[in-house]
């Protein structure tokens, strides 16, 4: 079964502090990409990075950078810079090439402190 | 770009009525949607997979005749909830895949939602 695991119920941070979001998966597939997806209180659901698994180097999109771990079935979500707008819900998910759905973690409360 | 819009944001209706949601792509051709539920503090859970101009691909334990979906266009798909009762009070959320060539790589872009109260 594929499957995504967020061992971090919520975490909280002071603004300015680097976060850490961890993800784990497991899948026997070779080709799939990453996601990581934020759902702030709006509710909306915003795409935040996406990774290749093909890809070795690791995703980065400005303040937001993933830490790949292939073999290791790790893919971690950093947020340098933490802004108050950061705080939201963040959700890990991978899509396979086998169908086009997304397979999604519980997800990880990052409340973003003044 | 890749926009969709979802309406309406809210609806409140009584116990028996059918509601209907749409999901529009606004600025690319969607080949394939996703409806999806939020219970509260949790993950989204599909629903179904739709397809341009084929029948709706539902999840182990989805009631087709209850959430009717109809994606007759490149650009629109609808959920239906038929006779609605108050545990069908949910999030639904749509999401859409860019067509075309290479469409595995293409992100799901999300509507903003439907919050569904059934009194």
């Amino acid at each position: 079964a594929q499957t995504v695991t967020q061992s971090q119920p919520e975490m909280s941070v002071q603004e300015a502090e680097t976060v850490t979001l961890s993800c784990t998966y497991d899948t026997s597939e070779n080709n799939y990409y990453l996601f990581w997806y934020k759902q702030p209180p709006s509710r909306q659901m915003i795409l935040v990075i996406r990774q290749e698994a093909y890809k070795q180097q690791n995703a980065t999109e400005n303040r937001f950078s993933v830490n790949f771990q292939k073999a290791a079935k790790s893919f971690s979500l950093k947020i340098s810079d933490s802004q108050l707008g950061d705080t939201a819900m963040y959700f890990c998910a991978f899509m396979t090439g086998s169908n086009y759905q997304l397979i999604w973690g519980a997800g990880t409360k990052l409340i973003i402190k003044p | 770009g890749a926009v969709v819009s979802q309406h309406p944001s809210r609806v409140i209706c009584k116990s028996g009525t059918s509601v209907k949601i749409e999901c529009r792509s606004l600025d690319f051709q969607a080949t394939t949607m996703f409806w999806y539920r939020q219970f509260p503090k949790q993950s989204l859970m599909l629903m179904a997979t739709s397809n341009e101009g084929s029948k709706a691909t539902y999840e182990q334990g989805v009631e087709k005749d209850k959430f009717l979906i109809n994606h007759a266009s490149l650009t629109l798909s609808t959920l239906t909830v038929t006779s609605a009762h108050p545990e069908d009070s949910s999030f639904y959320i749509c999401s859409a895949s860019q067509s075309g060539q290479g469409r595995f790589n293409q992100p799901q872009h999300f509507g903003d939602g439907t919050r569904l109260s059934i009194l």
